[in-house]
């Protein structure tokens, strides 16, 4: 079946630490993969995509994530993270053959400490 | 930039009641959706439509249904409003192609009483 799976449902980072965010999928072909930022209160905010080409994408905010084939992996980065990173991050995907719809992760809850 | 509005950020409801949730997007995007949003549970797809007056049930379209009359506009309506609809409800919008990025409005926090 078609899924998609953020294994951490929390993470606790120190401010100024890097942050790496995990996401695997498990589709027949390559889909159309996204990250979404969620703050409190707030709709989801498109933070980056790949579609195909080069493995790792710049995003806003100062995100990247790096597609990996072999592992089926898509995980969002952030060398420095701040405060206002704080937040929700969603994982998504589009099959590339059939739909319209995003399939959703769970969500990962992002955590900044002092 | 893309604006996807909700007409409502809170809403208190009874149960019983007949609901709507309104969205307007301004840039003339073809693909429209509604998403549901719970703790634990993350988003899921109640409706979408890829045209005018054209709709697909997503994963949990039950006590759902929708009305796409304009391009611009989606309407989410709850024939008669349960507790267990108690929710997040977010709208988003994209152009027509499987590649194209979802925007989103900012959610309608309902509660049915």
């Amino acid at each position: 079946a078609q899924s998609v799976t953020q294994p951490d449902i929390h993470i606790t980072v120190s401010e100024g630490a890097s942050l790496e965010l995990r996401c695997n999928y498990s589709y027949g072909a390559t889909p159309y993969l996204f990250w979404y930022v969620q703050s409190p209160g707030q709709g989801l905010q498109l933070l980056l995509k790949y579609f195909s080409g080069d493995t790792l994408v710049q995003g806003i905010k100062g995100f990247e994530a790096e597609f990996k084939r072999s592992q089926s992996s898509f995980n969002l980065r952030k060398p420095s993270v701040h405060w206002s990173d704080a937040a929700e991050y969603f994982c998504a995907v589009a099959p590339r053959d059939s739909g319209y719809a995003l399939n959703f992760g769970k969500g990962t809850s992002l955590l900044v400490t002092p | 930039d893309v604006k996807v509005t909700q007409s409502s950020r809170y809403l208190v409801k009874r149960t019983g009641e007949k609901v709507f949730l309104e969205c307007v997007q301004d840039m003339d995007h073809e693909n429209m959706f509604w998403y549901r949003q719970d703790p634990g549970l993350g988003l899921r797809l109640i409706y979408f439509s890829y045209d005018v007056k054209m709709k697909e049930k997503g994963d949990i379209p039950e006590g759902y249904s929708v009305s796409r009359e304009k391009k611009e506009r989606f309407s989410l309506i709850l024939e008669s409003a349960s507790t267990n609809q108690t929710s997040m409800y977010l709208c988003a919008s994209s152009f027509g192609g499987r590649d194209q990025p979802q925007h989103f409005g900012d959610g309608t926090r309902l509660s049915i009483l």
